[in-house]
């Protein structure tokens, strides 16, 4: 079954103790980002990766870090969290340029 | 920088009757692809639609349907026959062929369908 898979599901932690979601795809896509979700202003974009070792900043990448060592995954590192940083965290990857992306069921983050 | 913009951040609808969502976006681009996508709930992203910039025919997928005026930069979504199940929030999306296939978002538009 084409899937993306995020995890954690659910994480609620403190200000300043690094954490990682994991994000894994198995369509072999070339294409893979991250969004976050706040209420009111939709999806935002924080990175993305255009193939292994190639990842661009989106809109909100300040607090994040991101890395492609292989095509199927691509992890979001929150080096040092802050409560700012508290929301819906989704992975999505694509095959092709405006075709739709598949997108993992999110993960929720809690920065206390 | 792409925007895009949802002007209702809620709607409802009596079930079987027809409702449009409005959403309207800003670009220099002129190859790009527009999206409808749905979520439940669960928070799971559901593809409703899809449209190609440079096609002038709307899309539509069985009781959902688009009307994408170009020039206007205005892509609305209409569904027919209002299920209960189409309850959700509903989110506009561009994405362009420049833009590493990253999607800009609207910032929603949350629809109960009422018995």
């Amino acid at each position: 079954e084409a899937q993306v898979t995020q995890n954690p599901r659910y994480l609620i932690t403190v200000t300043g103790k690094k954490l990682t979601v994991t994000c894994s795809q198995n369509m072999n896509h070339e294409y893979m980002s991250w969004y976050r979700q706040d209420p009111g202003l939709g999806l935002r974009q924080i990175y993305y990766s255009m193939n292994v070792e190639v990842t661009d900043k989106g809109d909100v990448p300040e607090g994040y870090k991101v890395s492609r060592k292989e095509k199927r995954n691509f992890p979001l590192i929150l080096e040092s969290p802050s409560p700012n940083q508290t929301s819906l965290y989704f992975c999505a990857s694509g095959a092709v340029v405006g075709q739709p992306q598949h997108f993992g069921d999110g993960t929720r983050l809690s920065i206390l | 920088a792409q925007t895009v913009t949802q002007s209702q951040p809620e709607m409802s609808v009596q079930e079987a009757e027809t409702v449009t969502l409005s959403c309207t976006y800003d670009t220099s681009e002129s190859n790009y692809y527009l999206f409808w996508y749905k979520q439940p709930p669960s928070r799971q992203m559901i593809l409703v639609i899809r449209q190609e910039a440079y096609k002038q025919q709307n899309a539509t997928e069985n009781r959902f349907s688009v009307n994408f005026q170009k020039a206007a930069k205005s892509f609305s979504l209409k569904i027919s026959d209002s299920q209960l199940g189409d309850t959700a929030m509903y989110f506009c999306a561009f994405i362009s062929n420049n833009a590493g296939n990253m999607l800009t978002f609207g910032g929603g538009t949350r629809l109960m369908v009422k018995p």
